[in-house]
């Protein structure tokens, strides 16, 4: 059985960092490009981030672009996303993905709230 | 980047009617690489169609996509009371990917 698990969320404030991680079991992980989606509470869903099979191709949404960075450890199972200079409207769910034909496997979410 | 306009933001229909509902992007989707997803309450998304018309394996037949260049559309033939839900669309034609604000689909 295929698996996601979101991990690193929490409440932080306007200003700080955060890295969010995701563990991929089930499938061979280095062979799929990866991606960060998030939600806002109530909203819609929102690309954030995706990643390359051997990590040296990434792209942003325009919404984060020079905040957030992506990440991946093929030999851990591991997807990251590191998220610097958060902002009140960076508030979400924030699922890891898989993607293959669309984005076929996800997680189940971790929240990050930014607040004072 | 291409913005994906979903319509309309809400459809009321009853169960047993049939569903249309469209995404209209900025310009056009490369390969037609436009994707449908459902999202019921509490849930994660899950794919529905890949590449405006290839149904995914295991979603019931009565879903379809159609589509190319910069209009598609996703039609549930006869509605389940299961199918009521928040529809999005999502393009990878060109980086950064995006997704449509999503369509209501809810109990007349």
């Amino acid at each position: 059985e295929v698996q996601l698990v979101e991990s690193g969320g929490g409440l932080v404030q306007p200003g700080g960092s955060l890295r969010l991680s995701c563990v991929v079991s089930g499938l061979t992980f280095k062979t799929y490009w990866m991606a960060w989606v998030r939600q806002a509470p109530g909203k819609g869903l929102e690309y954030v981030a995706n990643i390359n099979q051997d990590g040296n191709e990434k792209y942003f949404a325009d919404s984060v672009q020079g905040r957030f960075d992506v990440s991946r450890d093929n030999a851990k199972n591991s997807l990251y996303l590191q998220m610097n200079s958060l902002r009140a409207e960076d508030t979400a769910v924030y699922y890891c993905a898989k993607w293959d034909f669309g984005f076929d496997c996800w997680g189940p979410g971790t929240l990050v709230t930014v607040s004072s | 980047e291409i913005v994906l306009t979903q319509s309309p933001g809400t459809l009321s229909l009853s169960p047993g009617e049939r569903a249309t509902l469209s995404c209209r992007a900025s310009q056009s989707v490369r390969n037609n690489y436009l994707y449908w997803y459902q999202q019921r309450p509490g849930q994660a998304p899950r794919v529905l169609i890949y590449e405006a018309s290839r149904r995914v394996t295991g979603i019931p037949d009565r879903f379809s996509g159609s589509g190319s260049g910069t209009d598609f559309t996703l039609s549930i033939s006869r509605l389940e009371p299961e199918d009521f839900a928040v529809y999005y669309c999502q393009q990878s034609g060109i980086s950064p990917w995006t997704f449509g604000q999503g369509t209501k689909v809810e109990v007349k």
